[in-house]
């Protein structure tokens, strides 16, 4: 069965650079989730799409931004990047019901 | 405010022993629960979940019933392989009309021959 994609799998950035992580949904799914997990640590919720528009928001920072397109693939910008923005950052997909939250491989953010 | 706690590990065992990771919720609400697995250097699997009080889920021998008046969703299987060996979080959405998932802080699993 065909997976939430997403990419790039990995990224290395300077210290006050921009990074655009991108995320394809599953087919038919159209509500896209960001989270992102420190090392060793759990997964905190950032911020989510249904249909287009933001439908709920976490711990963002103001520095990063999201939105989803007409496809239903999501990206995420995180600008002036910090040294604790290294992590896994995941992205989820839900069918309509957003009853059960299937996520993707995950892109590893590195800055130097 | 909605949490979860995990059990810390590692949980050390044999193969074929039986496992127990225990995790209690709090909610003001009522949550879906649901327990995620992450292999090593990949991303979280869904393993099972439990949408109200006293359902059970399962999948691949893992077993977690809902237990309202425990505030509980442990995780349990009655043999475990090697391949099991990963990390286990338990996860619960606070209600219907919001969208993030709170996590455990994970369970570190690790199965010897």
């Amino acid at each position: 069965a065909a997976g939430v994609i997403q990419s790039p799998r990995h990224l290395i950035k300077e210290k006050r650079e921009t990074a655009t992580l991108k995320c394809y949904p599953i087919p038919r799914h159209d509500t896209v989730y960001w989270y992102q997990q420190g090392p060793g640590q759990d997964p905190q919720f950032l911020i989510s799409f249904y249909e287009k528009m933001q439908s709920d928001k976490g711990s963002i920072p103001d520095r990063f931004s999201a939105q989803q397109f007409s496809d239903y693939h999501s990206e995420l910008n995180m600008s002036s990047l910090e040294l604790g923005d290294s992590a896994l950052y995941f992205c989820a997909s839900s069918s309509t019901s957003r009853d059960t939250q299937y996520f993707g491989p995950g892109t590893r953010l590195t800055v130097l | 405010g909605d949490s979860v706690t995990q059990m810390e590990g590692p949980v050390t065992l044999s193969e074929e022993a039986f496992l127990t990771i225990n995790c209690t919720y709090t909610a003001t609400g009522y949550p879906s629960l649901f327990w995620y697995v992450q292999y090593p250097g990949e991303g979280l699997q869904l393993l099972l979940k439990a949408t109200k009080a006293d359902d059970k889920g399962s999948n691949k021998g893992f077993e977690a019933t809902y237990r309202k008046e425990t505030t509980s969703f442990h995780l349990e299987k009655g043999s475990v392989q090697v391949s099991d060996s990963a990390v286990y979080f338990c996860a619960l959405r606070p209600s219907y009309n919001t969208d993030k998932l709170i996590f455990g802080t994970g369970t570190r699993l690790q199965v010897f021959p």
